[in-house]
């Protein structure tokens, strides 16, 4: 089935402890995205990708990388996780080439649930 | 920054024309407007997208004024299933803004 696949589903991690969430899509998708969201803030861009081995910071990039070695997977790596990285984050992907403009329609994956206590 | 300013909250009842309207006063030229609907505990889904004017598919129709600082997103005769999370999003890929989005609630 096409799409976007994520893992874990949900995470409890201890404060300090690496995280990596993975993000992988099989859609040939040339930009992909990822965002945390808060309750009642909406959804924050993290770090996005136009295309394989490129990336950039978006609204709340600080304490979170990103690699971009395929065009398939994009991976969120917490280096030392914090409380307030607590949230539900969501990967996503868009094809931007098809019309020439800066995005198209995005397609989201079905969220990590994220816990650092 | 593509900043959007939509309302918090909605109610409506079945059968009804919902119009959910955003704010973008300061869109740039080459910025689309994108319209997300979002289930509690699944991602957004994207719903429609313009440019100027109108626009229209099998779920809703979005209506653009000719200064393109705000959109209207309209939903045709909403049932229960409608209820959810709505999101209007301009910008670029490095300048994307959700916002918190309008919840809108139908009743039977």
């Amino acid at each position: 089935i096409a799409g976007i696949t994520q893992a874990p589903t949900s995470q409890i991690l201890a404060a300090g402890r690496r995280m990596t969430l993975r993000c992988t899509q099989d859609m040939r998708h040339n930009a992909m995205y990822w965002y945390r969201q808060d309750l009642g803030l909406g959804l924050r861009l993290i770090h996005y990708s136009n295309t394989a081995g490129t990336t950039g910071k978006g609204e709340v990039p600080d304490g979170y990388s990103v690699s971009r070695a395929n065009t398939d997977d994009f991976p969120l790596t917490l280096a030392s996780a914090v409380p307030s990285q607590t949230s539900v984050y969501f990967c996503a992907s868009s094809d931007s080439r098809l019309a020439g403009v800066s995005y198209n329609e995005q397609f989201f994956g079905p969220g990590t649930r994220l816990t650092v206590l | 920054l593509a900043k959007t300013t939509q309302p918090i909250s909605m109610d409506s009842y079945e059968g009804q024309e919902v119009n959910i309207t955003c704010s973008h006063n300061n869109i740039a030229t080459n910025d689309y407007i994108t319209w997300y609907q979002q289930f509690p505990s699944q991602g957004p889904r994207f719903i429609i997208q313009g440019y100027k004017t109108k626009v229209t598919n099998e779920v809703a129709s979005l209506f653009i004024p000719a200064d393109r600082k705000s959109s209207t997103l309209s939903l045709p005769r909403v049932s229960l299933s409608d209820t959810a999370v709505y999101y209007c999003l301009v910008g670029g890929i490095n300048d994307m803004r959700f916002g918190a989005g309008t919840r809108l609630t139908v009743k039977p």
